[in-house]
């Protein structure tokens, strides 16, 4: 059974419905911002990234904001699916430091039937 | 393109067992990663490495040791289990354009040990 995520932050919600994940991230240097999906018994796989120059970025189904003067950053899924429940985690950079990422904390969704 | 593969996936160690948990990436990438995952936190930098025979500390390295003699591999030794070192641990590997826009890591697909 999956341990990981059992206490995270939940989001329920309804199939067909959109979903939006928000993250607080740390570094006000960061300059490049990840979105990534975890499926249980996963290593977590890449959503969508946006860099700091832009506020929003879409791709299929999925759109990230963010927000610098708040450092927050959220992605919306449309129309969200069954296939779309997973733990989903921020992750920042700074493009021309340690090539590290830090990630948040993450969220879990629920797709409801 | 196997990509990042670790080995075990479960494990179950005694208290003040050691063992050597393993991380290959056929990617030719230069920054590889030891991260672990608590229930209900999120993903703690062990160590990492970025180039072969260069390591260095993340957030939380006491028990653990690494070495990158290699591209391709970086295991991540644990001395002494503890109780505490119960969690789920990803490998990851990157390039620079990793940093700079595309994917970020690559992540293994985990080790979940149990220290009891």
């Amino acid at each position: 059974g999956e341990s990981v995520g059992l206490h995270l932050p939940t989001l329920s919600v309804q199939e067909g419905d959109n979903s939006i994940i928000n993250c607080a991230y740390s570094n006000s240097a960061s300059d490049y911002f990840i979105w990534y999906k975890q499926e249980s018994g996963k290593g977590p796989q890449f959503i969508i990234d946006i860099r700091s120059n832009m506020d929003k970025r879409q791709g299929q189904r999925v759109t990230v904001l963010l927000n610098k003067t708040v450092k927050h950053l959220s992605l919306q899924i449309a129309a969200t699916q069954p296939g779309d429940s997973a733990v989903y985690f921020c992750a920042e950079t700074v493009t021309s430091g340690t090539y590290k990422y830090i990630f948040g904390t993450g969220t879990r969704l629920k797709v409801l039937a | 393109n196997a990509g990042v593969t670790q080995t075990p996936k479960f494990r179950i160690l005694k208290i003040g067992q050691s063992m050597t948990l393993q991380c290959t990436q056929d990617m030719n990438h230069n920054y590889m990663y030891w991260y672990r995952q608590d229930p209900g936190m999120g993903l703690k930098l062990i160590y990492y490495s970025v180039g072969a025979g260069i390591t260095d500390k993340g957030e939380v390295p006491n028990g653990y040791n690494v070495s990158r003699s290699t591209t391709e591999d970086f295991p991540l030794r644990l001395e002494l289990a503890a109780p505490s070192q119960t969690s789920v641990y990803f490998c990851a590997s990157s390039d620079r354009r990793g940093f700079q826009g595309g994917y970020g890591y690559t992540f293994g697909s985990g080790t979940r040990l149990t220290v009891v």
